[in-house]
């Protein structure tokens, strides 16, 4: 299985400050179709996950701008803009580029 | 509004069965893979199981294979997980996801339920 190594484990921030969180994964993400299946979730504390980023950068619907990703082939990055508190909680990368799908371990965002 | 509902756990002893159900709305059920994703507790995220939009296609983790059974019913736009021979590392919240992708694979899971709780034990 392609193994997914998320850090920092933990990324203590300040509200209206810049976060980063990276993904690595231990084979390529591009699909022999020539995309790359990397998505970002976002779980906040007692609520169910929440997609983010899919396909390396495009943000999902009602995602606000403040959140963008980044990367390619084995490396990968979600990028956070003047943090709020909705932005606190538990964040995921998942590639589905290969058979089974794969989470990273989770990088827990919280304040400083 | 994409809603999906997920029912049926509890606690259940090792060795026993138990099936989840999601019940989903606010799109056309039968034009999506459906997913199931677990967590353990304090745990991370864990795929589970996929299915394709019409049923025909089943992809499952090796840890489950043969125990669990993913299958739909598009007429009543539900999703289910059969699961057999329930083993203590089962335990974990169960979260009903919809695939984007409507073949079951390469997508990502757009819509996710509140997750319902399995606990194994004696």
């Amino acid at each position: 299985d392609v193994v997914m190594t998320q850090t920092p484990v933990s990324l203590p921030v300040s509200l209206g400050g810049q976060a980063s969180i990276s993904c690595r994964s231990s084979q390529s993400l591009v699909h022999s179709n020539g995309n790359t299946y990397l998505h970002w979730y976002l779980q906040k504390p007692g609520q169910s996950p929440q997609l983010l980023i899919y396909r390396v950068s495009n943000r999902f619907s009602g995602v606000p701008d403040r959140f963008s990703g980044s990367g390619s082939g084995t490396d990968f990055t979600l990028k956070i803009s003047r943090v709020e508190p909705e932005d606190l909680g538990d964040y995921y990368c998942l590639q589905s580029t290969h058979f089974p799908n794969t989470f990273g371990a989770g990088t827990k965002l919280e304040l400083k | 509004e994409v809603q999906l509902v997920e029912s049926g756990g509890g606690l259940v002893q090792p060795g026993r069965s138990m099936k989840l159900s999601c019940a989903a709305s606010g799109f056309t059920f039968s034009n999506y893979g459906m997913a199931w994703v677990r967590q353990a507790p304090t745990k991370g995220l864990e795929w589970v199981a996929t299915i394709s939009y019409d049923g025909s296609s089943t992809y499952y983790r090796d840890s489950v294979k043969g125990r669990f059974t993913i299958s739909r019913d598009n007429a009543k736009s539900t999703l289910y997980l059969q699961m057999n021979s329930l083993r203590s590392e089962d335990t974990a919240t169960y979260y009903c996801t919809r695939d984007e992708v409507y073949y079951g694979l390469l997508g990502y899971f757009d819509y996710w339920g509140q997750g319902v709780m399995v606990t194994v034990s004696s």
